[in-house]
């Protein structure tokens, strides 16, 4: 089943503690992309890539790193979390091409307190 | 840059009555429309597209679109709603840079 796999769905850390939310994709995707999701706010994208070893800084990119060594895996790496980055995140792939429609996975839950 | 605009945050309506979700995107060269719909606790799904060809597109679940290039518009539609379209809806406008960019989202919440 093609799909866009986050884990963890749930995640309660504390400030200052680094940690990775990881995701897959197994549609050969080239372009891969990290939204966070806040009320009122819509989503707004943290990082992109458009290919292995290819990244670029989105709207919000302030306190994430990304990489994208493999072409199926995009991590978000938070090397220290503050609480305004408690949030809902999700990742979400696609064909390159502006006309190709993103598939997103079921967002992780972040909370830091 | 690019901007969309959905015009409601919040749109309230019964079950079985029609309802339209608002979106107008930037005047563009190239341009492609999407909408997405997120159910709660899960992520977002592709409703419908937009890439050339008829204006009046179909999606899953009985909506429709209609692409208006003289209004920038790209409003949603369903002649009748069910509670079970209770849920986000997303307009994403693509092209040119190809970085998508969202509107803040719609809450299309159905009483019965």
């Amino acid at each position: 089943e093609a799909q866009v796999t986050q884990n963890p769905r749930y995640l309660i850390t504390v400030t200052g503690k680094k940690l990775t939310v990881t995701c897959s994709q197994n549609m050969n995707h080239e372009y891969m992309s990290w939204y966070r999701q806040d009320p009122g706010l819509g989503l707004r994208q943290i990082y992109y890539s458009m290919n292995v070893e290819v990244t670029d800084k989105g709207d919000v990119p302030e306190g994430y790193k990304v990489s994208r060594k493999e072409k199926r895996n995009f991590p978000l790496i938070l090397e220290s979390p503050s609480p305004n980055q408690t949030s809902l995140y999700f990742c979400a792939s696609s064909l390159w091409g502006s006309n190709s429609p993103l598939h997103f996975g079921n967002g992780t839950r972040l909370t830091v307190t | 840059a690019q901007s969309v605009t959905q015009l409601d945050s919040q749109v309230p309506v019964f079950e079985e009555a029609p309802v339209e979700l608002r979106c107008n995107y930037s005047s563009s060269v190239s341009v492609y429309l999407f909408w997405y719909v997120q159910y709660p606790n899960q992520g977002l799904q592709l409703l419908l597209k937009y890439l050339s060809g008829s204006t009046l597109v179909k999606g899953i679940n009985g909506f429709e679109a209609e692409f208006n290039k003289s209004q920038t518009s790209f409003h949603l539609r369903k002649p009748s709603v069910h509670i079970s379209d209770t849920a986000e809806y997303f307009c994403v406008q693509s092209g040119g840079s190809y970085i998508p960019t969202f509107g803040r989202g719609t809450s299309l919440i159905v009483h019965p």
